[in-house]
C-alpha cells in the first residue's frame, strides 16, 4: 500500500521567512496530492492540492511542487506570518482512492 | 458549499457503553465517506471506507465488530464505537467525497472528541 513520509516533524521560522515541508510517497499510481493545515482541535483544512499531470501550483503565498519520477512533493510557504503556525499534513491517494497522510509538521512562526 | 457536519462534537462516556457518531454531508451527495481516528500529536489514521448501500471496508487492524459503520443514505454515515474503553478515547473525524464534479477532494467534518472514562 501507499506509504507517505514527511519531513521535518517540527519547523521554526522567523516571521517573513519561507517554510518548506517535504514528502515522499511510494505508490507510483498515486495521482492526487493535497496539503492540509490543522489547528489544535479543529478539522484539517485543505490549503492546496496538486494532481499528477502538473509539476507546480501556486496560490498567493503557498506553492506546491511535484516530482513524479522521484515520487516527492513539497509545500512552500513564503513571507510567513504568525497565523501560519499550525500542523501541516501532506497526503497522497493510493490506488483505491484512499488518502494516506504523512506524520505532520508542526510549524511555529515567531514574530 | 461542500459542508460536512458531525454530531456530537464531543462526548464523554463510561467504559463498556456504546457511542454513536453521525457524519452528514449538508449540501452535496457523498458516494463515499471515510472515518479517521487521530490521537494527540499524531496524524490521521484511516479506519474505514463507507459506501452508501454496501458494507464498509475496514483498514488492517481495525475491528469491524467494535467500530460499526452504517451508510444508510448519500448524506449520512454513522460510526458506533461499541463497548468503548479508555484506549478508544480519541478524535474521530469523518470526510466525504462528492458524487459530482471533482471527486478526488475529501471534505472533512469538524471531528468528535471521544473520552471514555
Amino acid at each position: 500500500g501507499e506509504n507517505v513520509e514527511q519531513h521535518p516533524s517540527t519547523l521554526s521560522v522567523q516571521e517573513g521567512d519561507s517554510a518548506v515541508i517535504k514528502c515522499t510517497y511510494s505508490d507510483s499510481a498515486s495521482n492526487y496530492f493535497p496539503w492540509y493545515k490543522q489547528e489544535l482541535g479543529k478539522r484539517p483544512q485543505l490549503i492546496i492540492d496538486i494532481r499528477s499531470n502538473v509539476g507546480e501550483k501556486k496560490d498567493q503565498r503557498i506553492a506546491v511542487t511535484l516530482n513524479k519520477t522521484a515520487k516527492h512533493f513539497s509545500l512552500h510557504i513564503t513571507e510567513t506570518q504568525p497565523e501560519d503556525s499550525a500542523v501541516y499534513f501532506c497526503a497522497a491517494t493510493d490506488s483505491w482512492g484512499k488518502l494516506q497522510f504523512g506524520a505532520g509538521t508542526q510549524v511555529v512562526v515567531t514574530p | 458549499g461542500a459542508v460536512v457536519s458531525q454530531h456530537p462534537s464531543w462526548v464523554i462516556c463510561k467504559s463498556g457503553t456504546s457511542v454513536k457518531i453521525e457524519c452528514r454531508s449538508l449540501d452535496f451527495q457523498a458516494t463515499t465517506m471515510f472515518w479517521y481516528r487521530q490521537f494527540p500529536k499524531q496524524s490521521l489514521m484511516l479506519m474505514a471506507t463507507s459506501n452508501e448501500g454496501s458494507k464498509a471496508t475496514y483498514e488492517q487492524g481495525v475491528e469491524k465488530d467494535k467500530f460499526l459503520i452504517n451508510h444508510a443514505s448519500l448524506t449520512l454515515s454513522t460510526l458506533t464505537v461499541t463497548s468503548a474503553h479508555p484506549e478508544d478515547s480519541s478524535f474521530y473525524i469523518c470526510s466525504a467525497r462528492s458524487l459530482a464534479g471533482d471527486n478526488d477532494e475529501q471534505f472533512f467534518g469538524p471531528g468528535t472528541r471521544l473520552t471514555v472514562l
